[in-house]
């Protein structure tokens, strides 16, 4: 079992529509999760985290986390052209440890 | 907030040449870099982990004499590829890590060097 999944996608949505991106992850002591964007050609860049159960929003993105169930998820509403990017789950599971999903492609279809 | 400079962005070198990637914390001091290769469409793969003060440790798989890591700063860290082949061509990208708390780490990516063999 990978330490840290992710639907590779592409997960196509229209413009305007939420897209809703999920992650799981195996380490039950992990303590803290982070969505990072990377568009094509380029590093990747932070976009949330989240360390507590519940949700947290900032702007047009809802970061959800459930420790109990091991699942993190990012919504983003209003969906763009621009947001169309691979979207990458990641996971702190200690100090120094922190492992990546593969990624989710989005795809905003204007 | 925090940033992560890499230099060169972009690089072409001939084959069995040496080229060195360096990555710079700007705002704060990084006792852990990690250094990623991505190749086209794949995702990230982590190569090794720069510890300063200390030798890197390497995934599986990756040659430590080929990639060779200097972290010799608490700002700087250093990625040259040895003797590169055309089939080292990628893009490399390095992060470096920010202690939160004692929850972990927060990771800031560089901008990426893509590196190109001819």
């Amino acid at each position: 079992q990978k330490e840290v999944e992710q639907n590779s996608g592409p997960l196509s949505v229209p413009e305007g529509a939420i897209a809703s991106l999920n992650c799981t992850y195996s380490d039950r002591g992990s303590q803290s999760f982070f969505w990072y964007r990377q568009y094509s050609g380029k590093s990747p860049e932070l976009i949330m985290s989240i360390y507590s159960n519940g949700d947290k929003e900032d702007g047009r993105f809802t970061a959800q986390l459930n420790k109990a169930s091991q699942y993190v998820s990012l919504l983003i509403r209003d969906s763009q052209p621009s947001d169309s990017a691979t979207y990458l789950c990641a996971v702190n599971a200690g100090y120094q440890k922190v492992t990546f999903g593969i990624g989710t492609k989005l795809q905003v279809i204007p | 907030g925090a940033v992560v400079s890499q230099h060169p962005s972009r690089v072409i070198c001939k084959s069995g040449t040496s080229v060195k990637i360096e990555c710079r914390s700007l705002d704060f001091q990084a006792t852990t870099m990690f250094w990623y290769r991505q190749f086209p469409k794949q995702s990230l793969m982590l190569m090794a982990t720069s510890n300063e003060g200390s030798k890197a440790t390497y995934e599986q798989g990756v040659e430590k004499d080929k990639f060779l890591i200097n972290h010799a700063s608490l700002t700087l860290s250093t990625l040259t590829v040895t003797s590169a082949h055309p089939e080292d061509s990628s893009f490399y990208i390095c992060s470096a890590a920010i202690s939160r708390d004692l929850s972990g780490n927060t990771i800031y990516f560089g901008e990426g060097s893509w590196l190109t063999v001819v």
